[in-house]
């Protein structure tokens, strides 16, 4: 069973600071199927990062992925006061066409 | 502007069924692979199925043999389908676009979902 293990599960950091969210894949067959999203409360996911490593539309650029091996990292390099929600990693497969989401980790204002 | 606007959710008794609605403006439903996502209270996401452009379908282990996803092209409309309901399928579901044809460039747009509960 292909798994997702989101980590921390909570993190509280103070406007201004840089945030490093994980995101580590059982197995992998493709790095670049692999997006980041951003949950706020109340609202639907908004994609941030799609191919492990791009920005997706309209994305400030404080927003980065990166990624070894079957280890993913979300970056942002400057908290805005915006930017404490839920984030959530994606991950699709091929054969068959399936999706698979990561726990998310809540990102909260210390 | 492209947009997803899901309907259909509602309050509904353990061991029936329901279907939502996706209705589609800006693109064509037919046009790119389309999907359910659903977010039980308090939960994460669990993707649920996938219809793609070409017309194959796709489903969650969590939900297979009783979920139908379809689309009507003439209302340019998504739907699901999900049958012999259960608590667990309480949820808010959203429909959602799968940005590329082939490959994965992740779920660019996302509807404002709609919330199933499934309670006697």
């Amino acid at each position: 069973e292909f798994v997702l293990t989101q980590s921390p599960g909570s993190l509280s950091l103070s406007p201004g600071e840089r945030a490093t969210l994980s995101c580590r894949a059982s197995q992998i067959s493709n790095s670049r199927y692999l997006a980041w999203y951003q949950q706020r409360p109340g609202r639907a996911p908004r994609l941030l990062i799609y191919g492990a490593s791009e920005r997706a539309t309209g994305i400030p650029d404080r927003f980065s992925g990166s990624w070894s091996g079957t280890d993913f990292t979300l970056t942002i390099s400057r908290l805005e006061p915006e930017d404490f929600a839920v984030y959530y990693c994606q991950h699709h497969d091929d054969s068959p066409p399936v999706h698979t989401f990561g726990q998310g980790t809540k990102l909260e204002i210390k | 502007e492209i947009q997803l606007v899901e309907s259909g959710g509602g309050l509904v008794q353990p061991g029936e069924s329901l279907r939502l609605s996706c209705a589609v403006y800006g693109v064509t439903v037919s046009g790119h692979h389309m999907n359910w996502v659903r977010q039980a209270p308090g939960k994460g996401l669990e993707w649920v199925a996938a219809i793609h452009s070409g017309g194959g379908v796709y489903y969650a282990d969590s939900v297979k043999g009783r979920c139908t996803i379809s689309r009507d092209n003439s209302k340019n409309t998504l739907y699901v389908e999900l049958n012999r309901l259960t608590t667990e399928d309480t949820a808010v579901y959203y429909c959602a676009r799968d940005t590329a044809g082939d490959g994965f460039a992740g779920f660019d747009i996302w509807g404002h979902g709609t919330m199933v509960i499934v309670s006697s």
